[in-house]
């Protein structure tokens, strides 16, 4: 069946250090692919999305490309805050009705 | 423009009792999905509701039930509560007919069960 595997946390950087948190996935047809993030005490919130492959999702400093070829969606981003401490789930949808899958989130920490 | 409130924010219930959890999506919204979260297991989906309808069901017992109503509210029951229910329960809505619609969550009911 359709899945999604994540690097493993807890990961713990330095402020402005680079950011890589690995996303691999298996799925039928060709899926939608997003990063969520989740903040302590809180519900998860899109933080991007791609919809094809070669596409580019960013926001907020964190980038994803859709690798079909390696069927890989990596996050990353080039200097991290403090406010950046949190979860961080990839998932991905094969169709419009279909429900949308998690991987099992990677926890972020980051030292001032 | 509101998002998605899930109440009540806490609960404590005892093993065998029942428990029902409600979910508001964004106005305007169709679909609503549950997921129950835990640290062992991660986002597990339980089932999705658009337009009244149950449309995709995760692997849970029959415990575990839905519904929707028409203003596309949505409740969430479980009946004989067990230990390992204790959990966060996530609600998320999205447009549901639109292509690369994401899903919107609420910030989560966290039950207890003693």
């Amino acid at each position: 069946g359709d899945s999604v595997t994540q690097m493993e946390g807890p990961v713990t950087l330095s402020e402005e250090a680079f950011l890589t948190i690995n996303c691999t996935y298996t799925a039928t047809g060709y899926p939608s692919l997003f990063w969520y993030v989740q903040y302590p005490g809180e519900g998860l919130q899109l933080l991007l999305k791609a919809t094809k492959a070669d596409d580019k999702g960013s926001n907020k400093g964190f980038e994803a490309t859709y690798r079909k070829e390696t069927t890989s969606f990596h996050l990353e981003k080039g200097s991290v805050q403090v406010s950046d401490s949190a979860v961080y789930f990839c998932a991905l949808r094969v169709e419009v009705w279909d429900k949308i899958i998690f991987g099992k989130g990677t926890r972020l920490h980051i030292l001032p | 423009k509101a998002g998605v409130t899930q109440t009540p924010r806490y609960l404590i219930k005892t093993r065998g009792q029942q428990v029902t959890l409600s979910c508001s999506p964004i106005s305007g919204h169709r679909s609503v999905s549950w997921y129950q979260q835990t640290p062992g297991q991660g986002l597990q989906f339980l089932f999705e509701y658009f337009s009244e309808t149950q449309r995709n069901k995760g692997n849970f017992p029959g415990r575990f039930s839905g519904r929707q109503f028409s203003n596309s509210r949505s409740e969430m029951n479980v009946s004989t509560l067990e230990l390992g229910d204790s959990a966060l329960y996530l609600c998320a809505s999205s447009w549901g007919d639109r292509d690369n619609s994401p899903l919107h969550f609420g910030n989560g009911t966290r039950l207890t069960v003693t």
